[in-house]
């Protein structure tokens, strides 16, 4: 089955600064890569996705890159503001499987 | 509140004893999940549903967990004789169609066993 290694753990950053969280995984019919930002105390929320067939996607101050070649896809997170501070989430997904989840990144902005 | 909506938000049981929890889905979701988190860990896959079919289960659910989904609207996940370890937050999510679409996930339940 799918296996997805996410790093780093936690990440402190400047405020302004910009923050990167690095995800591979392991089974090449994976074709959709979720992020998920999941705040203390409340549920997971979608932020960002990105499909096999593209290699990059943005939506303002937050990016995703693929690289299906290597499986591995990334976030972006541009100019930090303290309310980025959270756990981020990737996942992979092959469509009629469910998502399985990397451990998470602890992102912690410093104003 | 249109999202998914789980009962109750937490349960705490005495080692032994059967707790049953509630996802109600989005209304036109047709497939549901469980996940299983544990503190500082990301969401652990327990088992889904496509409609009221119960597509696949996770290798590492105990035969002690049972879920359904009848009628293909809320579901329900049972976890039989209690152990200290599945002490944990229980997620339910549901998404739309086939394929690659968004999960959304409700708020959890929040499981301590004493």
């Amino acid at each position: 089955g799918e296996n997805v290694e996410q790093h780093p753990s936690t990440l402190s950053v400047q405020e302004g600064d910009s923050a990167v969280i690095k995800c591979t995984y392991s089974d090449s019919a994976s074709n959709y890569f979720p992020w998920y930002k999941q705040e203390l105390g409340k549920r997971p929320q979608l932020i960002i996705d990105i499909r096999s067939n593209v290699g990059e996607k943005k939506d303002q101050r937050i990016a995703v890159t693929l690289n299906k070649t290597a499986k591995h896809f990334s976030l972006h997170i541009t100019e930090t503001q303290p309310e980025d501070s959270a756990v981020y989430f990737c996942a992979a997904s092959s469509g009629n499987t469910p998502l399985v989840f990397g451990k998470g990144t602890r992102l912690s902005v410093i104003a | 509140d249109t999202g998914v909506s789980q009962n109750p938000r937490h349960k705490i049981t005495k080692r032994g004893q059967n707790v049953t929890f509630r996802c109600d889905p989005i209304s036109e979701h047709n497939r549901l999940y469980w996940y299983r988190q544990t503190l500082g860990q990301g969401p652990e896959f327990l088992t889904y549903f496509q409609n009221e079919a119960q597509l696949e289960k996770s290798r590492l659910l105990s035969d002690r967990f049972s879920a359904e989904r009848p009628k293909g609207s809320f579901s329900t996940l049972e976890i039989q004789r209690t152990e200290q370890g599945d002490s944990a937050m229980y997620l339910c999510a549901s998404s739309i169609g086939f394929g690659t679409t968004e999960a959304f996930f409700g708020q959890g339940t929040r499981l301590t066993v004493v």
